[in-house]
């Protein structure tokens, strides 16, 4: 079960800006856990994009940006592409459970 | 280049048993926790558990534990999550995952998954 929350689905035109958000608790984000954000596109194995609230792996575009408040993250996407049409979802640690959990994904639609 | 690469594809019948592989190269296998994500169709993902190929200390997810076990041959630099008697809910695209030096850190890079599908 995830303990992460994501809105199911968010939308833009090209060159949009949009924002992911990921609600979760005191046992995970508000504990103070670093918040990590992936995509998958169809048919592909998820791919780190966000690590560490707000760092971009090599490769990753400075158009995704990423931010942890109290008990909730935000991914950004500025300059919104055809490419980045995907599930994205967000990562963390939680204690109670003692392992990691993830968000319950978004789906990104450019219109 | 690290890299993890999965077995194939498979398909069984409810009740038989199943052990898929993930094999990691490019680095030194024993250093790095492998996790296992589970995908249902069309549905998120589910972290499923973890394993130290160094000594083989594995944790499992509530939700998972006694359901299947995770294992590692390091000799072979190869992770496995198996399967007792599977049964058609364990229908699923399985990923592999390195984690990252940090306890609390993020899944970097994934295997290409494998495709489970349980169906009489």
């Amino acid at each position: 079960q995830s303990v992460l929350t994501q809105p199911p689905s968010v939308s833009g035109a090209p060159g949009q800006r949009v924002t992911i958000s990921c609600t979760g608790s005191s046992s995970n984000i508000g504990a103070g856990y670093d918040v990590h954000w992936y995509h998958q596109l169809p048919g592909t194995a998820p791919k780190l994009l966000i690590y560490d609230n707000n760092n971009r792996p090599s490769g990753v575009p400075d158009r995704f940006s990423g931010s942890k408040s109290g008990t909730s993250a935000s991914l950004a996407i500025t300059g919104l592409q055809a490419e980045d049409e995907a599930d994205y979802y967000c990562q963390s640690y939680d204690s109670s459970l003692s392992g990691s959990v993830f968000g319950t994904g978004t789906k990104v639609t450019v219109l | 280049e690290v890299q993890l690469v999965q077995s194939g594809a498979e398909v069984k019948k409810p009740g038989e048993s199943l052990k898929i592989s993930c094999k990691g190269s490019g680095y030194s296998f024993t250093d790095y926790w492998i996790v296992w994500v589970r995908q249902m169709p069309g549905k998120g993902l589910e972290w499923m558990g973890i394993i130290y190929p160094g000594d083989s200390d594995t944790r499992y997810s509530p939700s998972f534990e006694g359901q299947v076990t995770i294992s590692a041959d390091k000799s072979i630099t190869t992770a496995y999550l198996q399967w007792g008697s599977l049964k058609a809910a364990d229908t699923a695209i399985y990923y592999c995952a390195r984690k990252s030096s940090s306890w609390y850190g993020w899944f970097d890079p994934w295997g290409q998954g494998t495709l489970v599908t349980v169906t009489s």
